[in-house]
């Protein structure tokens, strides 16, 4: 089992639309968990970091985290093309110096 | 320009040869971490370093790959005796700590390798 899981996509959403972005992971103690967005070509941005169980909005973003069931989750608002890119979702596996790891992303595709 | 630095953005090499990469954090940052990434794959791990330390190289190639991050100057990725499937982007982040719960990476613009 992966530590950290996304679908790899391309999720397809229409513009306006809530686009859904799920994560789930394997490592129970892991506490802080991190969303960022990736251009075609360019580097990681970091868009939102959660760590307490419930939701934390920010703008049209919402991160979504269930520690029980070992998931989060990003929710889009009012997609716009502009949102068309790759979500990387990172969780900080705890050990030494809390080490974060990587999903392999999730595509997404906002529809005009 | 606060922000982590990569150079070169692109490096081109021809199989046999030495590449290497630069990283210098953000202003204040002491943490280095470096990852690959392939062609539509996700971000792998490489290493992370402190200054004057490696902290962890789990993934790190055992041959032809090291790091460094001297007391002076940027943290350096050297990949000696390049082969094609050396081929890919390798970012550079940093962080001010490693033990917070919120303390996050942030990303360099990457360093586009071709081997030819």
């Amino acid at each position: 089992q992966k530590e950290v899981e996304q679908n790899s996509g391309p999720l397809s959403v229409p513009e306006g639309a809530i686009a859904s972005l799920n994560c789930t992971y394997s490592d129970r103690g892991s506490q802080s968990f991190f969303w960022y967005r990736q251009y075609s070509g360019k580097s990681p941005e970091l868009i939102m970091f959660i760590y307490s169980n419930g939701d934390k909005e920010d703008g049209r973003f919402t991160a979504q985290l269930n520690k029980a069931s070992q998931y989060v989750s990003l929710l889009i608002r009012d997609s716009q093309p502009s949102d068309s890119a790759t979500y990387l979702c990172a969780v900080k596996i705890p050990g030494g110096y809390q080490k974060v790891t990587f999903g392999t992303g999730t595509k997404l595709q906002v529809i005009p | 320009n606060a922000g982590v630095m990569q150079n070169p953005r692109h490096l081109v090499r021809r199989r046999g040869q030495e590449a290497r990469l630069r990283c210098s954090p953000m202003k204040g940052h002491s943490h280095v971490y470096w990852y690959r990434q392939l062609p539509e794959e996700g971000l792998k791990f490489m290493v992370y370093l402190q200054k004057e330390n490696i902290i962890d190289e789990s993934g790190m190639p055992k041959e032809r790959f090291s790091a460094e991050f001297p007391k002076e100057g940027p943290s350096i990725l050297r990949i000696q005796q390049v082969v094609r499937g050396d081929s890919a982007a390798y970012f550079c982040a940093s962080s001010l700590s490693s033990g917070s719960l919120k303390e996050t990476q942030y990303f360099g613009p990457g360093t586009r390798l071709l081997v030819l």
